[in-house]
């Protein structure tokens, strides 16, 4: 069974500090990951996508996440935080024999000016 | 905003009762998907539909039932509603089954309240 485990339920850092939030991955064949953000009270967009091509993945507002095979992870980074970054955080896989989106607990991320 | 529309946005009701909550995908959009998201259990897959037909199922109850009609809009119908049941149900889609290749897309959800 395919399953991601993120570490850390808040991860909080300053305004400008570097944003890390880890995923790893289970499955048996090689997985689709993805990175969505929740913002209060919406719903769920897609940051970044991880698709077999290149194993670093840059997507929108600037974050980035490299597949690690040898470390069955997939964590996402931003250089620098900004106060807007605040908000739930989800890694989720899909592998390519299903559908459905398996996510993890989910991150929240607090920016403190 | 994504193009997926789920109505109503809110809905508190009663122990016991039933509730449709109901999603518009994106224009073109085949696949809808929909997936619960509590406290406790976090955010799940309950079911897809891929133009019409069901296509896989997720953790959804028995008493959770689902339809795709011919304009492709969906309908998620929950029933003999407990009070674990309270949940944001979130409605997605993308534009075909490419095996997880398409970016599923979010509508804002219906947050449902059972009293």
């Amino acid at each position: 069974a395919q399953s991601v485990t993120q570490l850390g339920s808040h991860v909080s850092v300053s305004e400008g500090a570097l944003v890390l939030l880890r995923c790893n991955y289970s499955s048996s064949v090689p997985p689709y990951l993805f990175w969505y953000v929740q913002y209060p009270n919406q719903g769920l967009q897609l940051l970044l996508k991880y698709t077999s091509a290149a194993t670093l993945v840059k997507g929108i507002n600037g974050f980035e996440a490299e597949f690690k095979k040898s470390e069955t992870s997939f964590h996402l980074t931003k250089p620098s935080a900004h106060m807007s970054d605040a908000a739930e955080y989800f890694c989720a896989v899909i592998t390519y024999n299903t559908d459905k989106l398996i996510f993890g607990t989910g991150t929240r991320l607090q920016v403190f000016p | 905003d994504s193009g997926v529309t789920q109505t109503p946005k809110h809905l508190i009701t009663a122990t016991g009762q039933r509730v449709t909550l109901r999603c518009s995908p994106r224009s073109g959009d085949l696949s809808v998907y929909w997936y619960q998201q509590s406290l406790d259990q976090g955010l799940q897959f309950l079911i897809q539909y891929y133009n019409g037909e069901e296509r896989a199922k997720g953790n959804i109850l028995e008493r959770f039932s689902a339809q795709q009609f011919p304009d492709l809009h969906s309908e998620l119908n929950l029933s003999s509603l407990e009070l674990g049941d309270s949940a944001l149900y979130f409605c997605a889609s993308s534009v075909e089954n490419q095996r997880g290749i398409d970016e599923q897309y979010f509508g804002p959800g219906t947050r449902l309240t059972v009293t």
